[in-house]
């Protein structure tokens, strides 16, 4: 069974850092790119960043640029976003989402919460 | 990267049938046949529906079809049932600078 499981969630001061992880079983993780998207309180879904299968391709959305950064251990199959200058619009469920060959993230973590407030 | 354009809301009667659209530009929708569609229950996962335009996932019922034409994605419910009540999301291919774009969401209500 495809299982994601994201940690490293919580409540956090403006300005202050996280590392968020998502250990993943059931399948070949260094076969998949994978992809953080989250989800403000009451909001919609927003990708957030993109690493391909090797780690060598990364793509971050615009507002996190310089300030987020994706990165994998095969090994350990273990996804991570290290985020950094955390504002409070960063405020949101964060996903990890398995990314099929072409299109569509067909498994998705069951989400940790980040919240940025003083 | 602008959020693709969803309609808020659109609402059905079960046993209908409803059509939510997902507009973007020829830089995401119109470039790629890489949109994927998603269905979301308060409080749950999103759930995979719909993958490049057109194609079901197994297990996804085929009163579920998508589609595209030009620079706006569709999604088709048919013979609506109540567990289809849910927030819906298009996603698209951006290109390798924004790599995934998504549709701001659609509330299904089943009236």
């Amino acid at each position: 069974e495809v299982q994601l499981v994201e940690s490293g969630g919580g409540l956090v001061q403006p300005g202050g850092s996280l590392r968020l992880s998502c250990g993943v079983s059931g399948f070949t993780f260094s076969s998949y790119e994978m992809n953080w998207v989250r989800q403000a309180p009451g909001k919609g879904l927003e990708w957030v960043s993109y690493i391909s299968s090797s780690g060598s391709n990364i793509d971050y959305e615009d507002s996190v640029k310089g300030r987020f950064t994706v990165s994998r251990d095969n090994a350990k199959n273990s996804l991570y976003l290290q985020m950094n200058s955390l504002r409070a619009e960063d405020t949101a469920v964060y996903f990890c989402a398995r990314e099929r060959q072409t299109s569509g993230f067909d498994s998705w973590g069951q989400g940790t919460l980040v919240t940025v407030s003083s | 990267q602008s959020a693709l354009t969803q309609p808020r809301s659109v609402s059905g009667s079960p046993g209908q049938s409803v059509a939510i659209s997902c507009t973007g530009t020829s830089n995401d929708v119109g470039g790629y046949n890489y949109v994927s569609w998603y269905q979301q229950h308060p409080g749950k996962v999103p759930k995979l529906m719909i993958y490049d335009v057109s194609q079901r996932p197994s297990g996804v019922p085929d009163r579920f079809s998508g589609s595209k034409s030009g620079n706006t994605a569709s999604l088709t419910i048919s013979g609506l049932q109540a567990d289809d009540e849910a927030d819906y999301y298009c996603c698209s291919h951006a290109g390798y600078n924004s790599h995934w774009v998504f549709g701001g969401g659609t509330k299904l209500t089943v009236l």
